[in-house]
Parts: C-alpha cells; structure tokens; sequence
C-alpha cells in the first residue's frame, strides 16, 4: 500500500474550469514531486519541492500551478488546460537529506481528462 | 540524445529465463540510479537502487559502470509476475531531478 495518498482518483474537466489536485503524505518527507505520464511513455517530472520552496520547475506551461502548504501537502491547481494535457498525474515524495540517493515513493496517481 | 536511454522491447522470455536490460544516462555527474517496476495502470514502484559496487536483492541484480555510463538489470529465474515495464531512474547532475527512462516491457510466459 502506498503512503502518498492523491485525490481524486480520476478526473473530468472541461478547458474552462479550475480544478486542484491534491497529494498527502506522513512519512516526514521534505522534498515532493509532480509528474506527468501519457499512456505508454514514462513519467515525466514537472515540478520538484524540497523544504516547501519550489526548487525546479521543468518549464510547465503556467496553466499548471503547483503550491506547498506545508511538509505533508501538495497541491496541483489546473486552469484553462487543454485535451492534450489528458494524462496519469503522479505525486512522489522523497525524504529530502539528498539529493544523493533520493528514493522516490508514488502516490497511485489522478487520472485526468481534459475535454 | 536524451538524459536516460532503454531499450524499449518487449522483452518476451519463457519462465525460468534469465533476462538483462540496460540503461544509458548522459551526464557524467548523476550520482544517484535506480531501477523502478510499473505494472499496467499503476504507479512506478522501486525495485532497487543501484550501487557502484554492484547489488544483490535475491533473483535480481543491479550494476553500474560510471566509466561507459550504463547500468543494468539482471533477473534470474524470471516468473510471470515479473511481467512489467522496468524503468531506470537516474538524477541529472547533483540535483532532485530525477528522470526515467523510457522503460522496458518484459513479458514472461508459462
């Protein structure tokens, strides 16, 4: 079983509405991740938090808006995206002491589906 | 070329097969490589890291050679719930960016 829990599971969404994305975990993780994966392509990250504070961001397209509230959350707000941005949407977290040996642990995912 | 390179496959090897997959990385500064197992409609799950010296974690087998810039997989006595995708993760630079290969389907059959 996972310890990074992401809600929703799936999602439906048209271009012109504002939806989050959200990710937990208690596993005292410092450093959390978002990425992107398109059927039969590997993920691919977007976005990288380590201590709260966005540390790299892999030129996402501003219509992806990621924020930490705090150690334990991360959230991924949508707006005006488009059908080619459909995809599995993957939280991971790491403990953070790195980067060296950085072990990635996945949440199971949102599906998302851009109409 | 990209940072992480697989031989994409599939890979299809009766039980009992042993089977190896490579992974090739260009930045000669990564320092940190694993190796991940991603089942249908699920999410990537770690397999292993992989060490300089080598490791062992039962029917499986990491490598790294720094010199040539690869790491490998090595699965010994394959069975059928070693059917995945594998994909090597490796970071660019020293750096939390970490970035999969493209991965390698591996399909056992009975």
């Amino acid at each position: 079983d996972t310890e990074v829990t992401q809600t929703p599971k799936h999602l439906v969404m048209g271009m012109t509405n504002k939806k989050s994305l959200k990710c937990e975990q208690h596993m005292g993780h410092r450093a959390m991740y978002w990425y992107k994966q398109k059927a039969k392509k590997p993920p691919e990250l977007m976005f990288v938090y380590s201590y709260e504070k966005l540390s790299i961001n892999e030129s996402v397209p501003s219509r992806f808006s990621p924020e930490c509230p705090n150690s334990s959350l991360l959230n991924l707000h949508l707006h005006a995206l488009q059908p080619e941005d459909s995809a599995l949407y993957l939280c991971a977290s790491s403990l953070g002491q790195g980067p060296t040996n950085e072990k990635l642990f996945f949440g199971s995912g949102t599906q998302l589906s851009v109409l | 070329r990209k940072e992480v390179e697989q031989d994409p496959g599939p890979f299809n090897v009766p039980e009992g097969a042993t089977v190896a997959f490579n992974c090739t990385y260009s930045n000669s500064a990564s320092q940190s490589f694993f190796w991940y197992r991603q089942d249908c409609r699920k999410e990537p799950k770690l397999l292993m890291s992989v060490y300089s010296s080598g490791n062992e974690d039962g029917r499986f087998t990491a490598q790294l050679n720094r010199a040539s810039q690869y790491i490998s997989l090595l699965i010994r006595d394959s069975k059928l719930s070693d059917s995945a995708t594998y994909l090597c993760v490796v970071n660019i630079g020293s750096s939390y960016k970490l970035i999969f290969g493209s991965g390698t389907r591996l399909l056992v059959r009975p």
